[in-house]
């Protein structure tokens, strides 16, 4: 599996924009890139994910660069809510059976300051 | 709204027990997962099963089984438990290749 390379921890402050960024310079052109984060105690929940384009759900947005060797998680305005473990985490698309397996790397821990 | 349950939040049990942790799913998903989380060494596959009766090894699988008769249920075996088994179990389900992976609240087991 294609690796990726996170800051180990981040911080920001509540009601401003977060910018989580992710390294996968042996990404493949196969490769989806998903974000999972996990609240404490909690399993990990599903973010967003993408191919090639920028994509925006009601959670976050995905920033994709052209290349593919690097994308950004955008949190528009940040809550208390939101301090987790962020993953980023490529899966090849191209696998069909089994395909759903993520591996989890060791994430951004991310902390909200009040 | 989607849900995976996990029979236990906690667990507490002795070396040598067999263990059994059950998953169930709602949302009639043909893949779930059994995964372990550990400090330091993020989440890590263990089994998962893609159809009914169908499993297959993650990448630990050693001193685990796995046992899906039902399409909404999976259950993840301890044979044997030891102390190093002593971790955080989450379960996981998705319906097809490009979805949404939904995982459970976990399970905290000790092996004492």
């Amino acid at each position: 599996d294609a690796k990726t390379t996170q800051p180990n921890s981040m911080e920001s402050n509540e009601e401003e924009p977060v910018h989580l960024p992710c390294n996968h310079s042996t990404i493949s052109g196969t490769d989806y890139i998903h974000w999972y984060r996990q609240l404490p105690s909690q399993g990990p929940e599903y973010v967003i994910h993408g191919l090639t384009s920028n994509v925006n759900n009601r959670m976050a947005s995905l920033a994709i660069a052209e290349d593919r060797k690097s994308s950004t998680l955008i949190l528009h305005r940040a809550t208390l809510r939101d301090a987790a473990v962020y993953y980023c985490i490529l899966r090849d698309g191209a696998i069909i059976q089994g395909a759903q397996k993520l591996v989890f790397g060791q994430g951004t821990r991310l902390t909200i300051n009040p | 709204d989607v849900k995976v349950t996990q029979s236990s939040r906690y667990l507490v049990k002795r070396t040598g027990e067999k263990v059994f942790l059950e998953c169930v799913q709602d949302m009639d998903h043909e893949n779930m997962f059994w995964y372990r989380q550990d400090p330091g060494l993020g989440l890590r596959l263990i089994y998962f099963s893609y159809d009914v009766k169908m499993k297959e090894k993650g990448d630990i699988p050693e001193g685990y089984s796995v046992s899906r008769e039902k399409k909404e249920r999976f259950s993840l075996i301890l044979e044997s438990a030891s102390t190093n088994q002593t971790s955080m179990y989450l379960c996981a389900s998705v319906l097809g290749v490009d979805d949404e992976q939904f995982f459970g609240p976990g399970t905290r087991l000790t092996v004492l």
